[in-house]
């Protein structure tokens, strides 16, 4: 079992349209949560990250951790065509010491249709 | 402030040669990790440096090694290329030793094996 999977989508979705990405993760120990968007051609950049369960909201994007269900959500509101991209979430590996390894998902590739 | 660079961005070589990338973090940033990202299997942790030392370690045959200078730029070296070889290899750099959730992302070695 692979310690973060990620639905692969891809996902095609109309201009405007409430966008849902999600992924499951095994280790009950992770406790921080990241999002990244990747653009075509380009490194992927942190799009946000949370701690813990709950809910995190910034402008259009809102990340929601369920720890009781080791789920966690990435959703985006009234989804602009800028959106498109693909949407990895990543959880920082501190089990063993010193590291800033991160665990990444196999991403989401997302297209907003205009 | 210059980001992530990470050179060449494209490289194309032939099964059995090996291969030098080339990653200049942000100024400052102590911290280099490097990445493989296949269409199949995602973004998977090759290493990590930190102060000139390797602190972590993925699950990549030993054809697979890295360097990290007095400067913090560091270098990745795959010898005896394999068809399988062929990925995205990202480097992400970030300012503090551990845990650090500010990794930042250059744009990639696209490295083709024929």
């Amino acid at each position: 079992q692979k310690e973060v999977e990620q639905d692969p989508g891809p996902l095609s979705v109309p201009e405007g349209a409430i966008v849902s990405l999600n992924c499951t993760y095994s280790n009950s120990a992770f406790q921080y949560f990241m999002w990244y968007r990747q653009y075509s051609r380009k490194g992927p950049e942190l799009l946000m990250y949370t701690y813990s369960s709950g809910n995190k909201e910034d402008g259009r994007f809102t990340a929601q951790v369920d720890k009781s269900s080791k789920y966690i959500s990435l959703f985006i509101r009234d989804s602009q065509p800028s959106d498109s991209a693909t949407y990895l979430c990543a959880i920082p590996d501190f089990y063993g010491g010193a590291t800033n390894k991160l665990i990444f998902g196999t991403g989401t590739l997302l297209a907003v249709q205009p | 402030k210059a980001g992530v660079t990470q050179t060449p961005r494209y490289l194309i070589k032939t099964r059995g040669q090996q291969v030098t990338l080339s990653c200049s973090p942000i100024s400052g940033h102590r911290s280099v990790s490097w990445y493989q990202q296949t269409p199949g299997q995602g973004l998977q942790f090759l290493f990590e440096y930190f102060s000139e030392t390797q602190r972590n370690k993925g699950n990549f045959p030993g054809r697979f090694s890295g360097r990290q200078f007095s400067n913090s730029r560091s270098e990745m070296n795959v010898s005896t290329l394999e068809l399988g070889d062929s990925a995205l290899y990202l480097c992400a750099s970030s300012l503090s030793g551990q845990g650090s959730y500010e990794q930042y992302f250059g744009p990639g070695t696209r490295l083709t094996v024929t």
